[in-house]
């Protein structure tokens, strides 16, 4: 079974400090990795997606992929209190388009002012 | 552009009665995925459409059902509810094609089962 694990928090971090979320994958064949922000309430929001191993950075947030390890993490820097949500990781297994994603439960992130 | 749009944005049914959500994807997006989310969870995949037709399937019973018109808007047809149904669904949109297939959500339509 195709499973995404994330650490459900409360994570806290202090405004101005780098927040880090972290995601474990099962299916070592999996393609494509997604980070999405949910507010409160509020539909998925995506932040970034990643396909290769490495890093990719957009504005305040980097993406880390590591496909030998299956992980996945998320760097927000310089956190802001209007960071604080739900990031939820999400897995694509096929690459191709032709596939759900499988969403980890997420990881409830807190910017203390 | 509008982006992906979901109706009713609320709604609320008794248990056993059937219900119709629609959506309508972003503009050029020919992918429609449906996907539930209870309360505290993440999303989980009920089936996604493509080119008219349910091209994969998540975990979830026949009761479920859907279907995309020419236009690739997409409706999820929930027959017999049941308490556990009551749940934020949400649509979302991507292009069919490799390493492009980024799906955008919609706003979601909560569902409540009485």
């Amino acid at each position: 079974q195709k499973e995404v694990e994330q650490n459900s928090g409360p994570l806290s971090v202090p405004e101005g400090a780098i927040a880090s979320l972290n995601c474990t994958y099962s299916d070592r064949v999996s393609q494509s990795f997604f980070w999405y922000r949910q507010y409160s309430g509020k539909s998925p929001e995506l932040i970034m997606s990643i396909y290769s191993n490495g890093d990719k950075e957009d504005g305040r947030f980097t993406a880390q992929l590591n496909k030998a390890s299956q992980y996945v993490s998320l760097l927000i820097r310089d956190s802001q209190p209007s960071d604080s949500a739900t990031y939820l990781c999400a897995v694509n297994h096929s690459g191709g388009g032709a596939d759900g994603l499988t969403f980890g439960k997420g990881t409830h992130l807190i910017i203390q002012p | 552009d509008a982006g992906v749009t979901q109706s009713p944005t609320h709604l609320i049914k008794t248990r056993g009665q059937q219900v119709t959500l629609r959506c309508s994807p972003k503009s050029g997006h020919d992918t429609v995925s449906w996907y539930q989310q209870a309360l505290g969870q993440g999303p989980q995949f009920i089936f996604q459409y493509y080119e008219e037709e349910e091209r994969q399937r998540g975990n979830f019973p026949d009761r479920f059902s859907g279907h995309q018109f020419p236009n690739y808007s997409s409706e999820l047809n929930v027959n017999a509810l049941l308490l556990g149904d009551s749940a934020l669904y949400l649509c979302a949109s991507s292009f069919s094609r490799p390493y492009q297939e980024t799906q955008y959500f919609g706003p979601g339509t909560r569902l409540l089962v009485l």
